[in-house]
């Protein structure tokens, strides 16, 4: 059964770093992009970026590049998302998510059941 | 950037009647890059649509349809586990992005 994991809620204050991470279960890791999508509180959902994991390709959007840092580990099937200095903007869920398609990115079929970030002073 | 424009932003129905949702794209997207999802309240969204197959599981009631810069699902029969938010999103080139959703609620 294929599982994304996500690490637990988060409270931190402007200006702390901080990673998230999504452990994959259940298929090969590094065979499957996995993607991140943010959504801000009732609001829509955001692609961020994607990884491939068997080479650590990583694509962002221009909303988000140079704002966060997607990596991946393969040797534990995890995949991550972290902030260096992060802003009371960035409150939201994350979630990650795994694209349907093998080799390919594409639209995700699995999703992690989210982290909720909260930033505030 | 393609930027996803979904209408209308609310769609109000009562069970049993069809719905359809709609989704323009900025720029020409392939047929098989466009993606539907649901996302109930409280959940991660859940893939419905890619291309025009339904994912997994999905009942034959959903369907995706459309080309180049104009895309349709259409719920033919709403059940009451229907109400929920709709996001397209295209993956036919970086980056990726989704629409901004269309509710459907009970009216």
């Amino acid at each position: 059964e294929v599982q994304l994991v996500q690490s637990g809620a988060e409270v931190k204050k402007p200006g702390e770093s901080l990673k998230i991470s999504c452990q994959a279960s259940g298929y090969r890791f590094t065979n499957y992009w996995i993607g991140w999508v943010r959504q801000m509180p009732g609001k829509g959902l955001e692609w961020m970026g994607i990884i491939y994991p068997g080479d650590s390709d990583t694509r962002y959007s221009p909303s988000f590049q140079g704002q966060v840092t997607i990596s991946a580990d393969k040797s534990i099937s995890t995949a991550y998302l972290q902030w260096n200095s992060l802003k009371a903007s960035d409150t939201a869920i994350f979630y990650c998510a795994r694209s349907f398609v093998p080799d390919t990115a594409a639209a995700f079929d699995y999703w992690g059941q989210g982290t909720l970030v909260t930033v505030s002073s | 950037e393609i930027v996803m424009t979904q209408s209308p932003g609310t769609l109000s129905l009562s069970p049993g009647e069809s719905a359809t949702l709609s989704c323009r794209a900025s720029q020409s997207v392939r047929t098989n890059y466009l993606g539907w999802y649901q996302q109930k309240p409280g959940q991660a969204p859940r893939l419905l649509i890619h291309g025009t197959s339904r994912a997994t599981g999905v009942p034959a009631r959903f369907s995706g349809s459309g080309s180049g810069t104009e895309f349709t699902l259409t719920i033919s029969t709403l059940q009451s586990e229907d109400f929920a938010v709709y996001y397209c999103q295209h993956y036919d080139n970086w980056p990726f992005t989704f629409g901004g959703g269309t509710k459907v609620e009970i009216k």
